[in-house]
């Protein structure tokens, strides 16, 4: 199986600016969550997508926003770039279904950069 | 809430000595432990994982962890490292109630030859 892919590894911005990421999950799987990764901050959870629905929310500001397609290839966005926002942003897919416990696999991250 | 803490930002270690990543952790209720790997430009790779039953639990390239409960603790061993583990190592729990992630600022493990 091929693992999660995202699109593009490399991205620079400036200020002000609104970027789009892409992340395709494993075959099968339908839960798509995303991750803020920053040298001081370690990974932050900024929201699950499933079955096309957001299911789970971190504390990120509206600035932040994600949605999942019926194939469950999923995008954020982030609007209104600040500086701040420089980080590796990752994607993880998992089964998702019911119960307490789905295991995560991670791709290789898009590295946002805000000039 | 869940929290994890990893102790130690950075650790530096000789190639063929032994190693401990430490992590903590505060939940309210029952978690799930798990040790991320993650090399440079890399997404995380799964080291191990304790879901249940035997506190001990190995992983791949020799790595194992024990669940400790009335510590809150979950450290990372390894008996003779390599110059290839040389990596970022994060920690993370996720509650028994839901399929959230809660990761640790991660541990830079530097093998020194």
């Amino acid at each position: 199986k091929a693992g999660v892919t995202q699109t593009p590894r490399y991205l620079i911005k400036t200020r002000g600016q609104q970027v789009t990421l892409s992340c395709s999950p494993i075959s099968g799987h339908r839960s798509v969550s995303w991750y803020q990764q920053t040298p001081g901050q370690g990974l932050q959870f900024l929201f699950e997508y499933f079955s096309e629905t957001q299911r789970n929310k971190g504390n990120f500001p509206g600035r932040f926003s994600g949605r999942q397609f019926s194939n469950s290839r999923s995008e954020m966005n982030v609007s209104t770039l600040e500086l701040g926002d420089s980080a590796l942003y990752l994607c993880a897919s998992s089964p998702g279904g019911s119960g307490a416990y789905n295991e995560q696999f991670f791709g290789p991250g898009t590295r946002l950069t805000v000039l | 809430a869940q929290s994890v803490t990893q102790l130690d930002s950075q650790v530096p270690v000789f190639e063929e000595a032994p190693v401990e990543l430490r992590c903590n952790y505060s939940s309210s209720v029952s978690v799930y432990l798990f040790w991320y790997v993650q090399y440079p430009n890399q997404g995380l790779q799964l080291l191990l994982k304790y879901l249940s039953g035997s506190t001990l639990v190995k992983g791949i390239n020799g790595f194992e962890a024990e669940f400790n409960k009335s510590q809150t603790s979950f450290h990372l061993r390894k008996p003779s490292v390599h110059i290839s583990d040389t990596a970022e190592y994060f920690c993370a729990v996720v509650p028994n109630t839901g399929n959230q992630f809660y990761f640790g600022t991660g541990t830079s493990l530097t093998v020194i030859p």
